[in-house]
């Protein structure tokens, strides 16, 4: 069955503190991985997506990385700050699949100062 | 400007009723997509839909159906309307790409609650 799992399910950091999510998957044929950003009341905005050749990508504070191998991703978030308070969702696309994508269920990231 | 909006923001109805979200991008994306994220916070796919094909999620009862008057408007229609459709509901789109790259881009959504 075509999943994505991601832990932990909730996570309260200090303001300026590092933070990893964990992302696995069971999708496949996997086309490529993708990073939301989720505020409460809002819609997912994209952070990254991660093609099968590729092992890091960041944006700005928001490094994200691949094995395809293990079907595992990691979201690691530098010096957090108040306003990286949201959801993370991990995002896989199944080749051949269109534009279809599988969800996890989030981690939602609390960050306090 | 906004690029993918929905109206209206909430919607709550009665069980039994017929009721239509619309959705609207201008970013000139060929494809349009709408999502339901239940009380646990998953977001499914429900309906994926360009000028050419119009993909569906099996598990989307056909009491649900999109509407697209023009490529830049897709609308989704639920007829009777049940409790378990209370969710929230996010139109996306996007502009097909090789490799199936395409970003997708979320509207704010549409709280729908069933009374």
């Amino acid at each position: 069955k075509n999943q994505v799992e991601q832990s932990p399910q909730s996570l309260i950091i200090l303001e300026g503190k590092n933070c990893t999510l964990q992302c696995n998957y069971t999708v496949s044929p996997f086309s490529n991985l993708r990073w939301y950003k989720q505020d409460t009341g809002r819609g997912p905005v994209s952070l990254t997506i991660m093609t099968f050749s590729e092992n890091t990508k960041s944006n700005g504070r928001y490094t994200a990385t691949l094995d395809a191998d293990t079907k595992q991703s990691s979201l690691h978030i530098t010096a957090s700050q108040l306003s990286d308070s949201a959801s993370y969702i991990c995002v896989v696309r199944r080749d051949n699949a269109g534009n279809m994508l599988t969800f996890g269920g989030g981690t939602r990231l609390m960050v306090k100062p | 400007d906004t690029a993918v909006s929905q109206t209206p923001k909430y919607l709550v109805t009665q069980m039994g009723n017929d009721k239509s979200i619309k959705c609207e991008q201008n970013l000139g994306h060929d494809t349009m997509y709408w999502y339901k994220q239940d009380s646990k916070k998953f977001l499914k796919i429900m309906f994926s839909y360009n000028n050419k094909e119009l993909i569906i999620n099996e598990t989307v009862p056909n009491r649900f159906s999109p509407k697209s008057p023009d490529k830049a408007h897709l609308n989704l229609h639920i007829n009777s309307l049940e409790l378990g459709d209370s969710a929230v509901y996010f139109c996306a789109s996007s502009q097909r790409m090789t490799g199936g790259i395409a970003e997708q881009y979320f509207g704010p959504g549409t709280r729908l609650t069933v009374t």
